[in-house]
């Protein structure tokens, strides 16, 4: 059993849709993560909490943007995606930076 | 030089013989290092993790750290069919923040 959570498991949107994606860590840890896999690719970061601040944000595109309503909590908001945007997108935890992440099972993002 | 390398593969061993991962790393400042597997289709998952020199054996699973060479190995025994994945280095790099730094994957197929 994953003690990261992430809904829903598939989502198609078109590129004017606004969605959001969930992810929700039961292992109390500090440090949260959104990644964005492309087929035979690593996961690339794409924004880093801790303490429920933004700590990284690797410069990613505006359409994207992360909320963190607390500290086992971390929301990714989507608008006006682009088709290159489709991809595997994670969310993992750790205690600290240094330790462990943990990713949870994926939302599979298909942009038409 | 990409600051995790890691053989692309694919690496094919037959069912029963040891499989060796290798990864290679340019910051010697790197702290952590982490192993991870990932199934087609589906998200990361930790095997072994390692944070000082030497071995590191968890079952099948022998994770070897060798930081004034700056290597890390996999070495999976007695390889099966369900070891068939692609296994992920990765590291934190001290001088960004403890980023955890993804190697591009070696691909394993263990042959019955």
């Amino acid at each position: 059993d994953t003690e990261v959570t992430q809904t829903p498991k598939h989502l198609v949107m078109g590129m004017t849709n606004k969605k959001s994606l969930k992810c929700e860590q039961h292992m109390g840890h500090r440090a949260m993560y959104w990644y964005k896999q492309k087929a035979k690719k690593p996961p690339e970061l794409m924004f880093v909490y801790s303490y429920e601040k933004l700590s990284i944000n690797e410069s990613v595109p505006s359409r994207f943007s992360p909320e963190c309503p607390n500290s086992s909590l971390l929301n990714l908001h989507l608008h006006a995606l682009q088709p290159e945007d489709s991809a595997l997108y994670l969310c993992a935890s750790s205690q600290g930076f240094s330790n462990e992440q943990f990713f949870g099972p994926g939302t599979r993002l298909t942009v038409l | 030089q990409k600051e995790v390398e890691q053989n692309s593969g694919p690496l094919s061993v037959p069912e029963g013989a040891i499989a060796s991962l290798n990864c290679t790393y340019s910051d010697r400042g790197s702290q952590s290092f982490f192993w991870y597997r990932q199934y087609s289709g589906k998200s990361p998952e930790l095997i072994m993790s390692i944070y000082s020199n030497g071995d590191k054996e968890d079952g099948r699973f022998t994770a070897q750290l060798n930081k004034a060479s700056q290597y890390v190995s996999l070495l999976i025994r007695d390889s099966q069919p369900s070891d068939s994945a692609t296994y992920l280095c990765a590291g934190t790099i001290y001088n960004q923040g403890g980023k955890l730094i993804f190697g591009q994957g070696t691909e394993l197929s263990v042959k019955p």
